[in-house]
């Protein structure tokens, strides 16, 4: 079955980098687009960017543009999430999720998340 | 793309119909999804486009519509049924959400 593991989480300082990693295993990977998506305490579902199945098309959210950085290798079946410049806002718990299907821009696989706390 | 969804909070018992409402402000054509999300935990895939029901999601659940106004339907409410309910587009850049509605047990 599909498997999404999210990590690379934790607590950083407002401006700092983190980098996000998404291990896929139970499909074939490099045939779907890969999504991020994130959910700040107590709030809801605020989808953040997607990867296409090769890595040649990227799209973002506007509030990270410029800053964040969504990335694949499907060599070793996983996405990442390089987010430069956090601010306290970037607070959340950030999901993986897999494409429906190529490009359906639909998510039919979750992680579980990784928490990401931007605080001075 | 901003999605209304409305009620935000729906307090009905197990057995009742659940009618959960999702507005566009410009039309999606029917490039919605629905999701669950119970707490602590990912959310589930429950509709794509519209009315596709998800695999393994049971017949109770419906969803329809198109443009800028749709719905999930749960014809029967079952105790696992009670969660916070979410609509998706794909139609424009970028990917939106709805804020949700919580279907909580009366």
């Amino acid at each position: 079955q599909v498997q999404l593991v999210e990590s690379g989480g934790g607590v950083v300082q407002p401006g700092k980098s983190l980098r996000l990693s998404c291990a896929a295993s139970g499909f074939t990977f490099p045939s779907y687009a890969m999504h991020w998506v994130r959910q700040a305490p107590g709030k809801g579902l605020e989808w953040v960017a997607v990867v296409s199945y090769d890595g040649t098309e990227k799209y973002y959210t506007d509030s990270v543009k410029g800053r964040f950085t969504i990335s694949r290798d499907n060599s070793k079946n996983t996405v990442y999430l390089q987010m430069d410049s956090l601010r306290p806002d970037d607070t959340a718990v950030y999901h993986c999720a897999k494409d429906l299907w190529t490009w359906l821009l639909q998510f039919d696989s979750w992680g579980q998340g990784t928490l990401v706390t931007v605080s001075s | 793309i901003v999605l209304t969804q409305s009620p935000a909070t729906l307090s009905l018992s197990p057995g009742e119909r659940a009618t959960l409402s999702c507005r566009a402000s410009q039309s999606v054509i029917s490039n919605v999804a629905w999701y669950q999300q119970k707490a602590g935990q990912a959310p589930r895939l429950l509709i794509d486009d519209a009315s596709n029901r998800a695999t393994g999601i049971p017949a109770r659940f419906s969803g329809s519509g198109s443009g800028t106004d749709f719905s999930l339907t749960i014809s029967s409410l079952e105790p696992e049924d009670f969660a916070v309910y979410y609509c998706q587009q794909r139609s424009n850049w970028p990917l939106t959400f709805g804020g949700g509605t919580k279907v909580e047990i009366k």
